[in-house]
């Protein structure tokens, strides 16, 4: 049963580039949720994401954007990298259905984005 | 708007030693509240979940407590091992299954 897929593992952009990280949740789950975990500190939430619709949003700018696709897979972008934008980037998936239900969200290894 | 502490930011213990990592939370109303793992350079691993309505969560030799009114909880490692060797974080969620919100974490070392 595979667990939460993201790609790629690593990345490395300059600054004002664009990039797109994608990830495959859990299979059974349908929902998709991006966190950014800068160096030495703990997962912020950028965004969530159910039936191809944004869900709930963090506080962060609108350069950073996401998709769901049918199959629920989804990517993130961001715009116009800035060097504060390099950290770890990890995707959880979960169940809708099971939101209420003390279900814990499932993580992905991350993809690592180094701005130079 | 929650905030989550924890406290040491890293900590180093003798191999076979119970240990004890503390979070604490600013705003009471949370559904629930979970402690994560992760190695380095690698994503979370869930170790424990506690519903609001409960006190505490075991599992193996890890024990996690909840203490809603003074926005506490605690992760107690039990006979610790090198292989506990990780960083550790606490998370709260406000409704559901929606954001977490997590504390920085404590960089747990045993040593051999």
């Amino acid at each position: 049963d595979a667990g939460v897929t993201q790609s790629p593992t690593h990345l490395i952009k300059t600054r004002g580039q664009q990039v797109t990280l994608r990830c495959s949740p859990k299979s059974g789950h349908d929902t998709v949720s991006w966190y950014q975990q800068a160096l030495g500190q703990g997962p912020q939430f950028i965004f969530q994401y159910y039936e191809e619709e944004e869900r709930q949003r963090g506080n962060f700018p609108d350069r950073f954007s996401g998709h769901q696709f049918p199959n629920y897979s989804s990517e993130l972008n961001v715009n116009a990298l800035l060097l504060g934008d390099s950290a770890l980037y990890l995707c959880a998936s979960s169940s809708w259905g099971d939101r209420y239900s003390n279900q814990p969200q499932h993580f992905g290894d991350g993809t690592r984005l180094s701005i130079l | 708007k929650q905030e989550v502490t924890q406290i040491p930011a890293a900590l180093s213990v003798p191999e076979g030693e119970n240990l004890v990592l503390n979070c604490s939370f600013t705003d009471s109303a949370i559904y629930n509240l979970q402690w994560f793992r992760q190695d380095p350079g690698k994503g979370l691993t869930s170790l424990l979940l506690i519903q609001s309505s409960q006190r505490e969560q075991t599992s193996g030799r890890l024990n996690a407590s909840l203490d809603k009114s003074s926005g506490r909880s605690t992760l107690y490692i039990a006979a610790s091992q090198p292989g506990d060797s990780a960083t550790y974080l606490c998370a709260s969620s406000s409704f559901g299954n929606e954001k977490l919100t997590f504390g920085t974490g404590t960089r747990l070392t045993i040593i051999p």
